[in-house]
């Protein structure tokens, strides 16, 4: 039973345009979400993150939803930049543990 | 501010074979986490220390897997013996203690292949 889904495993978007990347959870008890890159070879980064009691959290380009009755977050960075190109992964946590979803690749075309 | 360090990068071994990780987070850093990421995965937690206490190791597979934080700090991951299904990169990651502390600083990872 996976907690956390990321349902789209790539993105491709051009520079400039919005990237909205998504998340889906089934755990009512997930107090707190995280968004992590990835590039590879090297570990997770932290990106941003929202706290359950809010449906809004905005840092710079980017920006997390967090819709709790459907359940769902969203990532939108604006604009889109080529260095923004890797691999996105979705995080929520319970009780201190966080549980990550498979993730998505985003690749930004100059 | 050094991160966390891993070591090795790289490791390939035999299945049946035994292999040991090596984890030093970040200066400080109460709680020290280590992952497992197959290909195509998010990571997967093993195991969970706060000082040199386990929290939570519930998926942990403890038949061949152990792990070790000493004096609270570095740690490492034992995998003994390897089977096939263990190629994966070993993440290790840390966090200051405290419930405002969220994000995790993870390490580079070690790739293990086992053939």
């Amino acid at each position: 039973d996976q907690q956390v889904k990321q349902n789209s495993p790539s993105l491709s978007v051009q520079e400039g345009r919005i990237s909205i990347l998504n998340c889906d959870y089934t755990n009512s008890m997930f107090d707190y979400f995280l968004w992590y890159k990835k590039y590879p070879a090297e570990g997770p980064t932290f990106l941003i993150s929202i706290s359950s009691i809010k449906d809004k959290n905005e840092d710079g380009r980017f920006t997390v939803f967090l819709n709790k009755s459907a359940k769902h977050l969203s990532l939108h960075i604006v604009p889109s930049q080529p260095g923004d190109s890797a691999v996105y992964f979705c995080a929520a946590r319970n009780a201190g543990k966080s549980t990550f979803g498979d993730g998505t690749t985003l690749t930004v075309k100059p | 501010e050094a991160g966390v360090a891993q070591s090795p990068r790289y490791k390939i071994i035999e299945k049946r074979q035994s292999v040991a990780f090596w984890c030093n987070p970040i200066s400080g850093h109460a709680t020290l986490y280590w992952y497992q990421q197959i290909l195509g995965q998010g990571p997967k937690l093993l195991i969970q220390f706060q000082n040199n206490g386990v929290v939570d190791d519930s998926q942990l597979p403890k038949d061949r897997f152990s792990a070790e934080r000493l004096k609270g700090v570095d740690s490492t991951l034992k995998i003994q013996p390897a089977k096939l299904e263990d190629s994966a990169v070993y993440l290790c990651a840390s966090s200051p203690w405290g419930r405002d502390y969220y994000e995790q600083y993870f390490g580079p990872g070690t790739r293990l292949t086992v053939t």
